[in-house]
Formats: structure tokens, C-alpha cells, sequence
């Protein structure tokens, strides 16, 4: 069965300094690595994916992630942190491997910039 | 567009009652999730169907019961409620294929 761990509750950064979340997963096949964000009191919205390919994928908001699959995470950065990137950030996985499209979610991690 | 639309948005129960929260998609999603969200807990999956007329079980799914009405609908439904249901319950659907699931805005529900 597949997994995901965030292994911070809280990420604070100041405004413009670089951000980074992580994620690490486990899965039996191949993994379909996902980030959403969630703003308060909101449904959750579509960041980026990892399918295949290049390690460096981008996304909204300029948001990119790296894929390392020796070390089984995908961590989130941002070259630039934007006080409005303040929100609750979800990793989440699918297994390539598993039938039925399952999709498993991390806790999520607070992310709070300052100005 | 709608995307995904959940209703109610807020419901309150008492221990014992029922209700049914309802899910509905117009983006011709093949797949349909039911998620609960608790501090601390990330969302955790409760049931999810990967097509209609098939329903499988998530991570949490004692206490909840669903049915994949069609394509567009997938209901959750609570037989007896318990105080330990209060979270907030997020439905959401995807394409075939390696896609992005869409979310609901999300039901909040408490039990009394």
C-alpha cells in the first residue's frame, strides 16, 4: 500500500527567501507524485505532478518540485516566497502499480511567509 | 463551470441520526474519492469508485457507507452518526489516467 510522509507540521520562511516542503513516499510500482494547496476554508487545488520523465517539474504559481527516486521524495520549492503562498500544503501519491486508482494523501504542512 | 459540487456545506447531527452527503461532478470523471479532514490528520481516504456501479474502500471507511448512483453522483452515507464523524468531508473526481483530482468546496460536518 501506498504512503506519503510530510515531515513538517509548520514551514516558516520570510518574504522572497526561498521555500521548500517535503515529501517522501512509499509505493510498491511506480510512483504518480501530486502537490495541492489549500487555502482557508477551501476545497483543494491542483499545484503539479511527477509522471515520468524529468526530474524537475513545474507548476502553478511558480512552484516546482524535484522528483529523487533514490531517496523516494518530492519536495515542493519556490524560488521566491509571496505572502499570499501562505496556506496548508498537501503531498499525495498513487501507486502505478495498484489497480483502482487509489490516492493517499500526506497530513499536510502549514506553510506561513512574513513579510 | 461547477467542477465538483457537495451539498450541504454545513450540517449539524446528533449521535445516532443519518444523513447522506451528496457528490456530483459534470466533467465526465471516471473516478470519484471521499476524503475526511482532521487537524493533524491530512485528508484521509474513506471510500473512493474508480468507475460507476464499483465502490471500494479507502483508509477509514467504518461507519460510512457510499453508493456510485451514476457517473456524475457519488453519496456518502452515515447509518449512525458519532461524534467521532465531526470533520470536514471533501469529495473528489478524476479523469482517466494520471490526472489531477478536482475537489469539492467541502461538507463540515459536526455531531453532537
Amino acid at each position: 500500500a501506498q504512503s506519503v510522509a510530510q515531515p513538517e507540521d509548520q514551514v516558516n520562511v520570510a518574504e522572497g527567501n526561498p521555500l521548500t516542503v517535503k515529501c517522501t513516499y512509499s509505493v510498491s510500482g511506480n510512483p504518480y507524485l501530486f502537490w495541492y494547496v489549500q487555502y482557508p476554508n477551501r476545497g483543494l487545488q491542483f499545484l503539479l505532478k511527477y509522471i515520468t520523465g524529468d526530474n524537475l517539474v513545474k507548476g502553478s504559481y511558480g512552484f516546482e518540485a524535484e522528483f529523487n527516486k533514490s531517496q523516494t521524495s518530492f519536495h515542493l520549492k519556490k524560488p521566491s516566497a509571496l505572502v499570499s503562498d501562505s496556506a496548508l500544503y498537501f503531498c499525495a501519491v498513487r501507486d502505478g502499480m495498484e489497480y483502482g486508482n487509489k490516492l493517499v494523501f500526506g497530513a499536510g504542512t502549514i506553510l506561513r511567509v512574513k513579510s | 463551470n461547477a467542477g465538483v459540487t457537495q451539498t450541504p456545506k454545513f450540517q449539524v447531527l446528533k449521535t445516532g441520526q443519518s444523513m447522506t452527503l451528496q457528490c456530483a461532478q459534470d466533467m465526465n470523471h471516471n473516478s470519484m474519492y471521499w476524503y475526511r479532514q482532521d487537524p493533524g490528520m491530512g485528508l484521509r481516504l474513506i471510500y473512493y469508485s474508480a468507475s460507476e456501479g464499483t465502490t471500494d474502500k479507502g483508509e477509514v471507511p467504518n461507519g460510512y457507507n457510499v453508493s456510485r448512483l451514476n457517473k456524475r453522483e457519488f453519496s456518502l452515507r452515515l447509518e449512525s452518526a458519532a461524534p467521532s464523524q465531526t470533520s470536514v468531508y471533501f469529495c473528489a473526481s478524476r479523469a482517466p489516467g494520471v490526472t489531477e483530482a478536482f475537489f469539492g468546496q467541502g461538507t463540515r460536518l459536526t455531531v453532537v
